[in-house]
């Protein structure tokens, strides 16, 4: 069964600690991994995808395939990174993507 | 706003009757998605349409129904409303479909749907 889980409810942090949140999914194949954003009255919106391999805002995300993770990693957390992201699979040959329940990161002055 | 618009915002009903969600997609994206969150839950893909036609269901129930139209926009009709179906219904849209190799998928605001 195709699965994305996003163990931590709710993250906090203080202002330049390190930030990881996890998602580790479920997918028999090779799927493509996203993070999806949601800031405060904002609408969802992409932040990065593992085929990008590039860095957003500070984040970066490494799909490991041996530990089907997709962990997304801050070295230095700042106010405005509070928000809700989302964690999503897209599999082979399709385009809906499978969403986890979301962590909510707080990121404290 | 060339992003994707849903309407309404809000909308409070009662058990039993019938609801219709919409969704422009933005200019040039030939695909929508449907997604249903409820309380708790991550955002579960309903339904897809590419150019209007299905392209694919996910845990849709029979109770509700999707189209689009030749404008590209799309609704989301709810029928036989239970207090279950309370949920945030997000439409999103890309430009393409069915391929798996659509780009980005861009998202609406939402409708905030409350069964009394």
């Amino acid at each position: 069964a195709q699965r994305v889980t996003q163990p931590e409810k709710l993250l906090s942090v203080f202002k330049g600690a390190p930030v990881e949140l996890k998602c580790n999914y479920s997918y028999s194949g090779s799927p493509e991994l996203f993070w999806y954003v949601q800031y405060s009255r904002q609408r969802l919106q992409l932040l990065l995808r593992h085929i990008s391999r590039e860095s957003i805002k500070g984040f970066t995300a490494d799909l490991n395939k041996g530990e089907t993770s997709f962990h997304l990693k801050k070295p230095f957390a700042q106010e405005e990174d509070s928000a809700m992201y989302y964690c999503a699979l897209k599999g082979r040959g399709t385009d809906k993507l499978i969403f986890g329940t979301g962590t909510r990161l707080q990121v404290f002055p | 706003d060339s992003g994707v618009t849903q309407t309404p915002k809000h909308l409070i009903t009662a058990t039993g009757q019938r609801v219709t969600l919409r969704c422009s997609p933005r200019s040039g994206d030939l695909s929508v998605y449907w997604y249903q969150q409820s309380l708790d839950q991550g955002l579960q893909f309903l339904i897809q349409y590419y150019n209007g036609e299905e392209r694919a269901k996910g845990n849709i129930l029979e109770r509700f129904s999707a189209q689009q139209f030749p404008d590209l926009h799309s609704e989301l009709n709810l029928s036989s409303l239970e207090l279950g179906d309370s949920a945030l219904y997000f439409c999103a849209s890309s430009v393409g479909g069915g391929t798996g190799r659509v780009g980005e998928q861009f998202f609406g605001p939402g409708t905030r749907l409350t069964v009394l």
